[in-house]
Formats: structure tokens, C-alpha cells, sequence
């Protein structure tokens, strides 16, 4: 079965403080990875898409990384509108559905 | 418009009553998608229409839910009879050129069965 874990659960840190999120994934195969943002209230906003290991891309304080079991948001020198949900999802290569997302990570840069 | 739209934003509803919830997807987008979001859980994959094919229903949870894409573009969908655990918010999602290119979501309709 196709699935997405993603941890911590929640995360709070001070302005400033650089931190990673994970994103471990067990898929039949990959056609790819992707990490959306979601506010309150708000349906999920698309930040980047990763298709193979070793591939990276950067958005402002966020970088986004691959291996062949897990992705990782790393967020540089967070600030506080950087709070938000960061969901991670999947597209397995088997299967009719579309993506596959896990829980997200709830989190809080505090000023 | 700019993005994909949804309406109702909110619905509450009794147990019982049919719902309609609306999607319109960025205009030229041939994929669209429907998932529901409860609290504390992920995105579940309702079902995907993609141009004229037949429709993916894989993710539906019961026969109470229908969906339907009328000219290629707005989507609506249907829960009959609702109960109390289909209260969640529905995302409706489009993108281009279907399974392989990223999704833009809508903000959502929260529905809220009592």
C-alpha cells in the first residue's frame, strides 16, 4: 500500500532557528514528490515537485531534497509568516489515484 | 479566473439532506480533482475526471457520493443523504495535462452535517 509519513507532527521554533521537515514515503514507484503549504482556512498552496533522488529546488528560505525513501523542507532562518501546514504528497507509478498525501507538519515560528 | 473557485465556502446541513458543492478550475486545465480533508487527517482522494475519459471514482466512500463535470469545466459534488461523518472540508483541485503536472487546490467548502 501506498503511503506517506510525515514528522514531526507539529513544530515551533524561535525566529531565526533553521530547522528540517520530513517526509518518508513507501510507494511501487515514484512519478513524484511534492510539498504544498496550507494556512488556515485555506485550501493547500504548491511549492515545489521533486521527481528523482538527489534532486533538490529552493524557494526563498525553503529547500526541498530526495532520496529514494524520504524528502525533506528545510527552512533557513524561518520567520513568523513562515507558520503554516506543509503537507508532503506522492504520486505512486501504479494506481489510478492521483496523489497520495500524508498528515503534515503543523508549524509555528514564534517572533 | 485566476485560480480555482469553490462554492459554497461553508454548508451546514442535517443529517439527511442531499448537498451540491461546486468547483471551478483554472480556465484550460483538463484535469480535475476532488478530495476531502477531516480534522486531523490528510487529504483523501475522492475522484479525478481528466478531459472526456471516463471518470476515476476509485475514491468515492459510498454510493451516496457522485460527482459530475459539465463541458469539460465546472464540477459538481453531489452527497446524498449525509451523515454526520462525511462533516470536512472538500478540496477540489485542477491541473494540466493531467496525472503529470503539479495540482492547484481551491479554498475549499467546509461542510458541517448535524
Amino acid at each position: 500500500e501506498d503511503q506517506v509519513t510525515q514528522s514531526p507532527e507539529a513544530l515551533r521554533l524561535q525566529e531565526g532557528e533553521s530547522s528540517s521537515l520530513n517526509c518518508s514515503y513507501t510507494v511501487s514507484g515514484l512519478r513524484g514528490l511534492f510539498w504544498y503549504r496550507q494556512d488556515p482556512g485555506k485550501g493547500p498552496e504548491f511549492l515545489f515537485t521533486l521527481y528523482s533522488a538527489g534532486e533538490e529546488k529552493e524557494k526563498e528560505r525553503l529547500k526541498a531534497t530526495l532520496t529514494k525513501k524520504e524528502s525533506f523542507l528545510h527552512i533557513t532562518a524561518p520567520k513568523p509568516e513562515d507558520s503554516a501546514t506543509y503537507l508532503c504528497a506522492v504520486r505512486p507509478n501504479s494506481g489510478n489515484t492521483p496523489l497520495v498525501f500524508g498528515k503534515g507538519t503543523r508549524l509555528s515560528v514564534i517572533a | 479566473g485566476a485560480g480555482v473557485s469553490q462554492s459554497p465556502s461553508n454548508k451546514v446541513t442535517e443529517k439527511g439532506k442531499d448537498v451540491e458543492l461546486r468547483c471551478d478550475p483554472i480556465s484550460g486545465h483538463t484535469a480535475l480533482y476532488w478530495y476531502r480533508q477531516s480534522l486531523g487527517q490528510g487529504l483523501e482522494f475522492l475522484i479525478y475526471f481528466q478531459g472526456n475519459s471516463a471518470p476515476d471514482k476509485s475514491g468515492l466512500p459510498s454510493d451516496r457520493f457522485s460527482a459530475e463535470r459539465t463541458g469539460g469545466s465546472v464540477s459538481t459534488l453531489t452527497i446524498q443523504r449525509t451523515q454526520q461523518e462525511d462533516s470536512a472540508v472538500y478540496l477540489c483541485a485542477s491541473s494540466f495535462l493531467g496525472l503529470y503536472n503539479e495540482q492547484f487546490f481551491g479554498p475549499g467548502t467546509r461542510l458541517t452535517v448535524l
